[in-house]
């Protein structure tokens, strides 16, 4: 149980380009969903928390404007790097958490980003 | 502010036991969490102490110490997969998670 699907898991696009990532709960309904940026031998830099149905919260120093998150349902959650540069290539991974906060994340396999 | 620290790395040998050691600093605490990450991929849970003691999963064991702000995950009869980062995280009193560094464990043969 507690499978997370992430997709794309690899991305090489031109720089300008807007790329959406999609994270799903398979057999859980996921409450919160949250995304991770992960740069080489670094720890998990969390980016935003979202509820489904409402507004995400970032994390100070987090662009909501570039960086777009959307929980429309209880299963889905999008991230959408908007006129992506290569500054913005990294690994991405999102996580989800089923009702209560003592509930572990888990996490989806990650999505790895090369702005060209 | 708040804090988590782990060792950097760590080798061992096959077959062998390892632990590896968490402290942390946090405002509030509602339980500790450790994953295991292989290289490029994404993190998978472990374990969740909340209580003081030890919890065994298998070959791997987690204990908590509340009052010491201090947890170990223990790792028995080493494999070649067990090679992975292993990640310490904390939740705070707004159950935010606060996350360590993360300790790379290298198995020799």
């Amino acid at each position: 149980g507690a499978v997370v699907s992430q997709h794309p898991s690899w991305v090489i696009c031109k720089s300008g380009t807007s790329v959406k990532i999609e994270c799903r709960s398979l057999d859980f309904q996921a409450t919160t969903m949250f995304w991770y940026r992960q740069f080489p031998k670094q720890s998990l830099m969390l980016m935003a928390t979202s509820n489904e149905g409402s507004k995400a919260t970032y994390e100070q120093g987090v662009e909501k404007d570039k960086f777009l998150i959307n929980h429309a349902s209880l299963t889905l959650s999008t991230l959408t790097v908007t006129s992506a540069h290569p500054e913005d290539s990294s690994f991405y991974i999102c996580s989800a958490r089923g009702q209560g906060e003592y509930q572990p994340q888990h996490f989806g396999d990650g999505t790895r980003l090369s702005i060209l | 502010g708040q804090n988590i620290d782990q060792p950097t790395e760590m080798t061992a040998t096959e077959g062998a036991i390892v632990q590896i050691n968490c402290t942390y600093q946090t405002s509030g605490f509602n339980g500790l969490f450790w994953y295991q990450q292989h290289a490029g991929e994404a993190p998978t849970f472990l374990s969740y102490n909340v209580l003081d003691g030890l919890e065994e999963k298998g070959r791997f064991s987690s204990f908590l110490s509340r009052s010491k702000g201090y947890s170990y995950l223990l790792l028995k009869e080493l494999q070649m997969k067990d090679s992975a980062s292993y990640l310490c995280a904390v939740m705070d009193s707004n159950y935010q998670l606060i996350w360590g560094a993360g300790t790379k464990l290298i198995i020799k043969p």
